[in-house]
């Protein structure tokens, strides 16, 4: 199984609410990445977690939010979003310096 | 700082066509090479993963080499078809340490745009 499933594939939130993403991985990697990307652009780093724990943040805006409650589950909870942020978020995944799985994304629209 | 570079950054080609893209970056102390195809508004699919010590890796139809020295990835679509149309991406990753674990960190070129007409 070399599959990372994000849900919803779909999302279209106000610029009050409050949503979250959600991906899920059972291959045993400890290493889950967010990643958003913009029409035509390659994918940005936004959050990297190694074993559970945040190890980087790429200067994301707070309205931005994400926790990572076991080695399967990785969230990115959004609050008081803003139309630029709209956006396809893609999850990955791997074990330390093989190959990265990525899900299937969720596209994002802030109205 | 790693900077990832793919030409051309688009091409368009008859079916049966053989054909390469390429992929440089500046900075040779990367722990491996990956390719990625994406078709449009989806996710992106691991295709080929050269370590850094590997010269090459084949899967199918699909060839892809390294040379780290110079800075260089090819890929070599053999019998291209219309299903072979995607955004295809290059991405090395270095590894970085934090708060006593490490994780690999991935830079993605821009993309070539690759469409193949029957």
């Amino acid at each position: 199984d070399t599959e990372v499933t994000q849900t919803p594939k779909h999302l279209v939130m106000g610029m009050t609410n409050k949503k979250s993403l959600k991906c899920e991985q059972h291959m045993g990697h400890r290493a889950m990445y967010w990643y958003k990307q913009k029409a035509k652009k390659p994918p940005e780093l936004m959050f990297v977690y190694s074993y559970e724990k945040l190890s980087i943040n790429e200067s994301v805006p707070s309205r931005f939010s994400p926790e990572c409650p076991n080695s399967s589950l990785l969230n990115l909870h959004l609050h008081a979003l803003q139309p630029e942020d709209s956006a396809l978020y893609l999850c990955a995944s791997r074990r330390v310096g093989a190959e990265a799985f990525f899900g299937q994304g969720t596209r994002l629209t802030v109205v | 700082k790693q900077e990832v570079t793919q030409i051309p950054a688009a091409l368009s080609v008859p079916e049966g066509e053989n054909l390469v893209l390429n992929c440089s970056f500046t900075d040779s102390a990367i722990y491996n090479l990956q390719w990625f195809r994406q078709d449009p508004g989806k996710g992106l699919t691991s295709l080929l993963l050269i370590q850094s010590s590997q010269r090459e890796q084949t899967s199918g139809r699909l060839n892809a080499s390294l040379d780290k020295s110079s800075g260089r990835s090819t890929l070599y679509i053999a019998a291209s078809q219309p299903g072979d149309s995607a955004t295809y991406l290059c991405a090395v990753t270095r590894l970085h340490f934090a708060g006593g674990t490490s994780y690999g960190k991935l830079t993605f070129g821009q993309g070539t745009i690759l469409t193949v007409h029957p």
